[in-house]
């Protein structure tokens, strides 16, 4: 069964840093190429990042680039989002998605989300 | 960026109707789009992919279609399951956008 699952999601202050994870399990973790996208409270869905199977190539939603890096370690089985500079705008729930398109970007499995939440 | 507008916004309908739920995009995308439904507090699930394919395990009375900058959801009859929100997504260029959602509500 194939599982992702986030972690670190937490309360911290408008220009702190955090690290979210996403452990996945049930499937080839190295084969897929894997995604971040977030949600706002009460809002709607927004993409944020995505990377390669091998991590040749990251992308970024304009709104957090030079501020977050996702990676991955196929090794471990996990990915991650490296968030600094937090602000209030980056409240939201982060979810880990995996991408299953032979084109790119459709998302068939999804993590139960992890909460983020900037404030003073 | 491409721009995904879907209508409505909101819709209210009974169980065994049949509903659509269209999505519009800024500029062409192809069939690269994709359908998702999210009950409240749980992740988005997947229902169609490039426009009309089914996901697996996804009833049959879910389907979609569309090409180029036009395209529509439709659930042939309402179970009540189905209320929930519908996103609409491009696939076709980075950066990915959603649709704003489409809440389906119980009449």
């Amino acid at each position: 069964e194939v599982q992702l699952v986030e972690s670190g999601g937490a309360l911290v202050k408008p220009g702190g840093s955090l690290i979210l994870s996403c452990a996945a399990s049930g499937f080839t973790f190295s084969r897929y190429d894997m995604d971040w996208v977030r949600q706002a409270p009460g809002k709607g869905l927004e993409w944020v990042a995505s990377i390669t199977s091998s991590s040749t190539y990251i992308h970024y939603a304009d709104s957090v680039r030079g501020r977050f890096t996702i990676s991955r370690d196929n090794a471990k089985n996990s990915l991650f989002l490296h968030m600094s500079s937090l602000r209030g705008e980056d409240t939201a729930v982060y979810y880990c998605a995996r991408d299953f398109g032979t084109n790119g970007y459709d998302f068939d499995y999804w993590g139960q989300g992890t909460l983020v939440t900037v404030s003073s | 960026d491409i721009q995904m507008t879907q209508s409505p916004s909101s819709l209210s309908a009974a169980v065994g109707d049949r509903v659509t739920i269209t999505c519009r995009a800024s500029q062409t995308i192809n069939k690269y789009l994709n359908w998702y439904q999210q009950r409240p507090g749980k992740a988005p699930k997947l229902l169609i992919y490039v426009a009309s394919t089914l996901q697996s395990g996804v009833p049959a009375r879910f389907s979609g279609s569309g090409s180029g900058t036009d395209f529509t959801l439709t659930i042939s009859s309402l179970q009540p399951e189905d209320f929930a929100t519908y996103y609409c997504q491009q696939s076709s260029l980075t950066p990915i956008t959603f649709g704003q959602g489409t809440r389906l509500e119980i009449k």
